[in-house]
């Protein structure tokens, strides 16, 4: 399967941790998302980089929480010093762009709960 | 300001009979929408997508109808399944804006035997 993979699933962590997410996109995409979901709500928009370039940041991106993706393939999503409003789910999406308007394919997503 | 609403929170229907989920907007600019399924513990699953040139589109048994001045559009399935049980989620985008997905709070159907 070549989709869109997330490392790890699932995280615990206690406030005031570090924790560090990965995100595979589909081989080809030159695009990259993050969102994050919390309970009863639809994914909201973090971040995106068009190859390994950040070009957007939401403000929901607050200073602890910082993304990269290097070489333009994989990407790491890290948030400091961890609070408990940070427990969501976190999810990697990834298109190509090369049509007008793209279709973004998910990952599984990251569920962290901070304790 | 929740730019894309989805008015209702669950939806029950019966195996074989239509489902019908809405989404309305509010932000004219938008000009591309998507429908997505999303299963417990998953990230959202793509099902369908439309274009603001188009009124609609069909896919085997999921037709997407918009109705740009009315700001709404609607996901139908025919026949419904036991297995389309899951939460569905209308996003939208402007096309140029690296299309970011503004997404709705989503509708949980479930189709009953």
């Amino acid at each position: 399967d070549t989709g869109v993979s997330q490392d790890p699933r699932h995280k615990i962590t206690k406030r005031g941790q570090n924790v560090t997410f990965r995100c595979d996109p589909i081989s080809e995409h030159n695009r990259l998302y993050w969102y994050r979901q919390t309970l009863g709500q639809g994914p909201e928009f973090l971040t995106y980089f068009q190859n390994e370039a950040q070009l957007e940041k939401s403000r929901l991106l607050s200073d602890r929480f910082s993304a990269e993706r290097p070489k333009g393939s994989f990407s790491t999503l890290e948030i400091q010093r961890t609070e408990q409003g940070d427990s969501a789910m976190y999810l990697c999406a990834s298109s190509l762009e090369l049509m007008y308007q793209e279709t973004q394919y998910f990952g599984p997503g990251t569920r962290l709960l901070v304790l | 300001d929740q730019q894309v609403k989805q008015n209702s929170p669950s939806l029950s229907v019966q195996e074989g009979r239509i489902s019908i989920l809405n989404c309305d907007y509010t932000n004219s600019m938008f000009d591309y929408f998507l429908w997505y399924k999303k299963y417990p513990a998953e990230g959202p699953t793509f099902l369908i997508s439309i274009s603001s040139i188009k009124d609609k589109n069909e896919d085997g048994r999921f037709t997407v109808f918009l109705n740009k001045s009315a700001k709404h559009l609607s996901l139908h399935i025919v026949p419904s399944q036991p297995g389309d049980s899951a939460v569905y989620f209308c996003a939208a985008s402007l096309t140029g804006t690296a299309s970011k997905l503004t997404f709705g709070t989503g509708t949980r159907l479930q189709v009953t035997l």
